[in-house]
């Protein structure tokens, strides 16, 4: 599986947007890029993930550039409960035998 | 939808002594399960992947003898620390496949007295 590369952390202000930057420049054609987090003492949470697509839900949207070799996750309105570490993933299909293999993530910190 | 469960949450032992960590998928039924392992201020590091009704399969590193792995249904794995030692004390979560995805647990906070 490709590794990524994230900043250590971040801070957003409350109810702005947060925008947490990946570059994944080794990815494969037939690999997904996966967002999840983790909120302190917590298990992960999945967030979104996209193949080339830009992809929205209800959490956040996720931005794949045309050569698929960075991403960005979008949170639209942070809120304090967003604070959190935020793990991107590049991974296989899971019938391929994809793993989760996680690195060391951003630091969110969502202030006042 | 697509709940995983840990029990216990905490659990303190002593040195020596073996732990058994359950997961379970409430709403689903998995046929394969993941362990992982996080140490304080680090990232989850993969432990070993379970199969229903076969053998777990060990990341590089891992001793299989002493982190013991059953996937005895399609709801349940359970993870045996077996002579645990302080060293072993760390936060262990498990997920669960449901389809393409992967649904975690809550974690379970081992300390090895």
């Amino acid at each position: 599986d490709a590794k990524t590369t994230q900043p250590t952390s971040m801070d957003c202000a409350e109810g702005r947007a947060a925008n947490l930057p990946c570059n994944h420049s080794t990815i494969s054609g037939n690999e997904y890029v996966y967002w999840y987090r983790q909120i302190h003492s917590q298990g992960p949470q999945y967030i979104i993930h996209g193949l080339k697509n830009n992809e929205t839900n209800e959490m956040a949207s996720l931005i794949i550039t045309e050569d698929r070799k960075s991403s960005t996750l979008i949170l639209p309105h942070a809120t304090l409960r967003d604070t959190a570490v935020y793990y991107c993933i590049v991974r296989v299909a899971m019938v391929q035998g994809g793993k989760l293999i996680f690195g060391q993530g951003t630091e969110l910190s969502v202030k006042p | 939808g697509a709940v995983v469960s840990q029990h216990p949450s905490w659990v303190i032992c002593k040195s020596g002594t073996s732990v058994k960590i359950e997961c379970r998928s409430l709403d689903f039924q998995a046929t394969t399960m993941f362990w992982y392992r996080q140490f304080p201020k680090q990232s989850l590091m993969l432990m070993a992947t379970s199969n229903e009704g076969s053998k777990a399969t060990y990341e590089q590193g891992v001793e299989k003898d002493k982190f013991l792995i059953n996937h005895a249904s399609l709801t349940l794995s359970t993870l045996t620390v077996t002579s645990a030692h302080p060293e072993d004390s760390s936060f262990y979560i498990c997920s669960a496949r449901q389809g393409s995805e992967q649904y975690f647990g809550p974690g379970t906070r081992l300390t090895v007295t």
